[in-house]
């Protein structure tokens, strides 16, 4: 257990549908990311927050929208979704963006299939 | 824009045998980090290096980092069935403190 939660584990959808993915860390960090991982693919890095504050959009397609009501806190929601994206997405918190990078702590991840 | 690369993409072992993987940056690195993913888990830290030729060991786990501070490589001393995984490096651009993941090493071990 690494202090960072993710919900839901598991999430099929269809196209049409809006969902939105939970991360919640209890280890009082202040930067979260969102990344996906894809079979085969290394992980790729969707957004960072930095003191609630979005500080990276990796040229994310819009119908991944996040949200970060405070430090503790990152959603990701999600409209109109492509088979592509069925992914693990997976929920990260460090302590802080800064110039010296700190330890990434992983969530579990939400195991996503679009259908 | 920054890339790291990381070699074998799949090590088939015997159990008892050695492994390496090996990282390497297209610019200079201020720092490495690794970190290892169990079949169905999520990424864990292992270890950080910031010095330039820094050698840091865990157990059977040896780090290094290269001289240049470009390369790095993980080798891990008669592999156990726990040692599989997929084993990723993970760098920082220059001044960004975001990391840059390597596509990992995946490591499979044969009891």
């Amino acid at each position: 257990e690494t202090g960072v939660t993710q919900t839901p584990r598991h999430l099929v959808m269809g196209m049409t549908n809006k969902k939105s993915l939970k991360c919640e860390q209890h280890l009082g960090h202040n930067a979260m990311y969102w990344y996906k991982q894809s079979a085969k693919k290394p992980l790729e890095l969707m957004f960072v927050y930095n003191f609630k504050e979005q500080t990276e959009n990796n040229s994310v397609p819009s119908r991944f929208s996040p949200e970060c009501p405070n430090s503790s806190h990152l959603f990701l929601h999600l409209h109109t979704l492509q088979p592509e994206d069925s992914a693990l997405y997976l929920c990260a918190s460090s302590p802080a963006l800064r110039t010296s990078t700190d330890t990434q702590y992983f969530g579990p991840g939400t195991r996503l299939t679009v259908l | 824009g920054q890339q790291v690369m990381q070699i074998p993409q799949y090590q088939h072992v015997q159990e008892g045998e050695d492994f390496t993987t090996y990282c390497n940056s297209s610019t200079t690195l201020s720092n490495i980090q690794w970190y290892k993913q169990r079949p169905g888990g999520h990424p864990v830290f292992l270890i950080q290096l910031v010095k330039s030729g820094e050698v840091k060991k865990q157990k059977r786990l040896t780090f290094q980092f290269g001289e240049a501070k470009k390369n790095s490589s993980l080798h891990i001393t008669a592999t156990q069935t726990t040692d599989v995984g997929t084993y990723f490096c993970a760098g920082p651009p220059s001044n960004t403190g975001k990391l840059i993941f390597g596509q990992g090493t995946t490591l499979q071990v044969k009891p």
